[in-house]
C-alpha cells in the first residue's frame, strides 16, 4: 500500500526558499503524476503543481513564477521549492499522487511550514 | 481557472438524518468523449489529510461506506450522506480535475445538530 511522507524545515524566513521532499513507499514514482497541495491554517486547499517521472511539470499559474518541482527516481522522491516566501505561504503542505483522471489518493500526512522571521 | 463553489458553508444535521452538500462549477466538468464528469469529493477530519470519498462524480472509493453517494453532471453536483453517523463530522471538499489548475471548493463543515 502506497505511503507518502513529507519532510523539510518547519520554519522559513520571509524572502527565503521553502524546500520540501516527499518520499514515496509501496509504489514506484514512475507510475503517477505527483502533486503538491497546500492548506493555510483554517482555510481551503490549493493545488501547487505536479511532476511526472520524465520531468514534465505543470504549475498553478498563481505560483508558477516562484515554484519548482523536481523528481529523484533513484530515491523514489519528489521535491518542492517555493522561493521568495511571505507569511501568506504559511500552510500545511501535502503531497499526493494523481489517480485516473486527476483525483488525489492517498495523501501524505502533511507538514506545517511557517514563514516568520 | 474553474471556480468551484460549495453550499452551504456549514451544515448541522441530526444523527441518522440525511446530509446534502452542493458543489457548482463555473464551467461544465463533463468530458463529451467519455461521458465522464471530472469531479471528486473528499472528507477532512481535524488534524488529518483529506480522504478521497468519490471520483468521476459518483464512483465510491473502495472502503467508503455506502451511505456516501455522489451525483450530478455538467456544473451541478451533490454529495449525500444518507444517514449521518457521529464519525462523519468533518469538512467536505469537492475538486475538479477537468483542467489545470486543479481547483477545490471552499469546503463545507458538517456538524451534529
Amino acid at each position: 500500500q502506497m505511503q507518502l511522507q513529507e519532510s523539510g524545515p518547519g520554519l522559513v524566513k520571509p524572502s527565503e526558499t521553502l524546500s520540501l521532499t516527499c518520499t514515496v513507499s509501496g509504489d514506484s514514482i514512475t507510475n503517477y503524476y505527483w502533486s503538491w497541495i497546500r492548506q493555510p491554517p483554517g482555510k481551503g486547499l490549493e493545488w501547487i503543481g505536479y511532476i511526472y517521472y520524465s520531468g514534465s511539470t505543470n504549475y498553478n499559474p498563481s505560483l508558477k513564477s516562484r515554484v519548482t518541482i523536481s523528481v529523484d527516481m533513484s530515491e523514489n522522491q519528489f521535491s518542492l521549492k517555493l522561493n521568495s516566501v511571505t507569511a501568506s505561504d504559511t500552510a500545511v503542505y501535502y503531497c499526493a499522487p494523481g489517480q485516473g483522471g486527476g483525483w488525489f489518493d492517498p495523501w501524505g500526512q502533511g507538514t506545517l511550514v511557517t514563514v516568520s522571521s | 481557472d474553474i471556480v468551484m463553489t460549495q453550499s452551504p458553508d456549514s451544515l448541522a444535521v441530526s444523527l441518522g438524518e440525511r446530509a446534502t452538500i452542493n458543489c457548482k462549477s463555473s464551467q461544465s466538468l463533463l468530458y463529451s468523449s467519455n461521458n465522464k464528469n471530472y469531479l471528486a469529493w473528499y472528507q477532512q477530519k481535524p488534524g488529518q489529510p483529506p480522504k478521497l470519498l468519490i471520483y468521476w462524480a459518483s464512483t465510491r472509493e473502495s472502503g467508503v461506506p455506502d451511505r456516501f453517494s455522489g451525483r450530478g453532471s455538467g456544473t451541478d453536483f451533490t454529495l449525500t450522506i444518507s444517514s449521518l453517523q457521529a464519525e462523519d463530522v468533518a469538512v467536505y471538499y469537492c475538486q475538479q480535475y477537468y483542467g489545470t489548475p486543479y481547483t477545490f471548493g471552499q469546503g463545507t463543515k458538517l456538524e451534529i445538530k
